[in-house]
Formats: structure tokens, C-alpha cells, sequence
């Protein structure tokens, strides 16, 4: 079945780029996503890139898809206390175009 | 802006009672979802409504019953509670007007949900 795997955790100190990978095994051609779930929270819309582009940037956000790798990450620079949360990729699937999830990477911000 | 809103926010329930969780928005939106999320394991769809009046299958639907009551509302009900399902459940709502479109989803804080 379809697949999207995540890093469970990621440790980085303030000021630091911290870059949260995600692999998946197949996507509909639409949009891929990230989201950011702050404890106690839902999970909040953080950025998205449409598959035919390669790379989208949105301030301190990068968004990188390699198509032929099946590989999204999301690179976050001069990262910061706040930035500490459950991150998770979410693909839609080719199959039904529902979204399927990662199993979200936890970033860890060290002052 | 309310967004998503669910309750309860925590709860509490011995195996076999029943239970319903409540979801709303107000964005106008035709798609609601219902996902449950345990520790390391992501998020699972259980079900989710396309338009008002109908419901499918997600993921993980077994145990559960929905019902979307109208276009603002989609609730998850619990009809014999057992352990396996305690979790978090999340409620969300897109503009997706088709199985096979692909729209952001907006969630709710969730439900923290216990069965002893």
C-alpha cells in the first residue's frame, strides 16, 4: 500500500537550519503538504508545494520535492524556540486522493 | 474565527459505554474528516463526507459511526468503547467538493479520548 515515512525526531540548536525529511511511495500530482502541531493542538497548515515544482520558498520556509525520488523536505533557517513541534508531511494518495500522513518528526530547539 | 471546533476537549469512558464527538466549521466547507492520531503512528483517517448527506470508509473505520447532520456539522460516535481506541481524535474540513480533490484541510484542536 501506499506509504509516507518521517524521522520520529530532531534535535537542533537555536539559530541553526533544522531540515525534516519525508519519503513516500506514490502522489496523485496536486499538492504535497506540511503542517505544524504545537502541543496541546491540532495540526496547523505550515506551507505546501504543487508537484510540478521543484522547490517554493515562503520566508524562513523551504519547501524541496524530488519528483523522482519520491522525496519532500522542508528546510526551516535560523530556527528558533518556537519552531518546537510535531512536524508532518502529508501526500495525497493516487489511489483515492485523500491525504495520507507521515508519522511527523518531533523538532527539538535547544537555546 | 472559529475554524474547527470539537467537544468535548477530554473525556473519559469505561470499556463498553458510548459516546459522541461533536465537529463544526464555519467556513463553509463540503468535505469534513474524522482522523484519530496515536504516538507514532500519524494521523489515520476513519471517515470522512464529501457533501452533506454522505459518508465513506477511511482507514480505520471499524468501531465507529458517523453522521453528517448538515453541512456544518460531522459527528464521530463510539458505539461500544474498548481500550484499543483510546486516543486523539481530530476533526478537519476542506473545500474538497470530490473524493479526488485535492484541498488544504483545516483542523480542530482535537478530543483527547480515554477508555479504561
Amino acid at each position: 500500500g501506499e506509504d509516507v515515512e518521517q524521522s520520529l525526531f530532531l534535535s537542533v540548536r537555536e539559530g541553526d537550519s533544522s531540515v525534516i525529511n519525508c519519503t513516500y511511495t506514490d502522489s496523485s500530482s496536486t499538492y504535497l503538504y506540511w503542517y505544524k502541531q504545537e502541543p496541546g493542538a491540532g495540526l496547523q497548515l505550515l506551507t505546501y508545494i504543487f508537484s510540478n515544482m521543484d522547490m517554493k520558498q515562503d520566508q524562513r520556509l523551504t519547501v524541496l520535492l524530488n519528483k523522482k525520488d519520491k522525496h519532500l523536505s522542508l528546510r526551516i533557517a535560523d530556527t528558533q524556540t518556537g519552531d518546537s513541534a510535531i512536524y508532518f508531511c502529508a501526500v495525497p494518495s493516487s489511489n483515492t486522493g485523500k491525504l495520507i500522513f507521515g508519522q511527523g518528526t518531533t523538532l527539538q530547539v535547544k537555546p | 474565527n472559529a475554524g474547527v471546533t470539537q467537544t468535548p476537549k477530554f473525556q473519559v469512558l469505561k470499556t463498553g459505554q458510548s459516546m459522541t464527538l461533536q465537529c463544526a466549521q464555519d467556513m463553509n466547507h463540503n468535505s469534513m474528516y474524522w482522523y484519530r492520531q496515536d504516538p507514532g503512528m500519524g494521523l489515520r483517517l476513519i471517515y470522512y463526507s464529501a457533501s452533506e448527506g454522505t459518508t465513506d470508509k477511511g482507514e480505520v473505520p471499524n468501531g465507529y459511526n458517523v453522521s453528517r447532520l448538515n453541512k456544518r456539522e460531522f459527528s464521530l460516535r463510539l458505539e461500544s468503547a474498548a481500550p484499543s481506541q483510546t486516543s486523539v481524535y481530530f476533526c478537519a474540513s476542506s473545500e474538497a467538493t470530490a473524493h479526488y480533490s485535492n484541498q488544504p484541510q483545516h483542523f480542530g484542536d482535537g478530543t483527547r479520548l480515554s477508555i479504561l
